[in-house]
């Protein structure tokens, strides 16, 4: 079965600094491979997706990607963080239509 | 519109009474998901509806019953619960097809006493 592991439970970071969320997948097929963020009290939202093509994905807010197959992995980043990032962060494969979400990473961006 | 909207936002009840979740979409979306989030846990599948039809029940047991009564909603319907149930229980959709992203709603905050 298709499963993407998260490699930071929590992240602290200063404002402006840059950040990176790691996400290594396993699995032998084509896979589709997610961002979501989740704000406090908030449902998720989509923030980037890579389905096929480019390696490096653009998300919103200033986030991207980058599809490594050779490490099975798929980082996610952001060259300066806000204090309006501090957030949840859930990388997510699919299989047909079930999304499997990652222990998440608990980003906390301090002044 | 790209919204997903739930009500109600919180809900107390209590282990013998009956209530229902709501969701709404009109994103023309023919897939649609019910998930329970625990505090610092990712969310959890329960069901998916593929046009109006129950296509997965993740092994939910009974005392959840979900509800798709046309394209644009789903209910969630509860009876008997018990406290471990008290969770963020998200609503989702999405077009058909194994690349399609999940729009999620804001959740409903159960607490059952």
């Amino acid at each position: 079965a298709q499963s993407v592991t998260q490699l930071d439970s929590q992240v602290p970071v200063f404002e402006e600094a840059p950040v990176e969320l790691r996400c290594n997948y396993s699995s032998s097929v084509s896979v589709y491979l997610f961002w979501y963020v989740q704000y406090p009290n908030q449902g998720l939202q989509l923030l980037l997706k890579y389905l096929s093509g480019s390696t490096l994905v653009k998300g919103i807010n200033g986030f991207e990607a980058e599809f490594n197959k050779s490490q099975t992995s798929f980082h996610l980043r952001k060259p300066s963080v806000h204090i309006s990032d501090t957030a949840e962060y859930f990388c997510a494969v699919t299989v047909d239509y079930k999304l499997s979400f990652g222990a998440g990473t608990t980003v906390t961006v301090r002044a | 519109d790209t919204e997903v909207t739930q009500t109600p936002k919180h809900l107390v009840m209590g282990m013998t009474n009956k209530k229902s979740l709501k969701c709404e979409q009109h994103m023309g979306h023919r897939a649609m998901y019910w998930y329970k989030q625990k505090a610092k846990k990712p969310p959890e599948l329960m069901f998916v509806y593929s046009y109006e039809k129950l296509s997965i029940n993740e092994s939910v047991p009974s005392r959840f019953s979900p509800e798709c009564p046309n394209s644009s909603l789903l209910n969630l319907h509860l009876h008997a619960l018990q406290p471990e149930d008290s969770a963020l229980y998200l609503c989702a959709s999405s077009p058909q097809g194994p690349t399609a992203s999940q729009y999620f709603g804001p959740g409903t905050r159960l607490l059952v006493l």
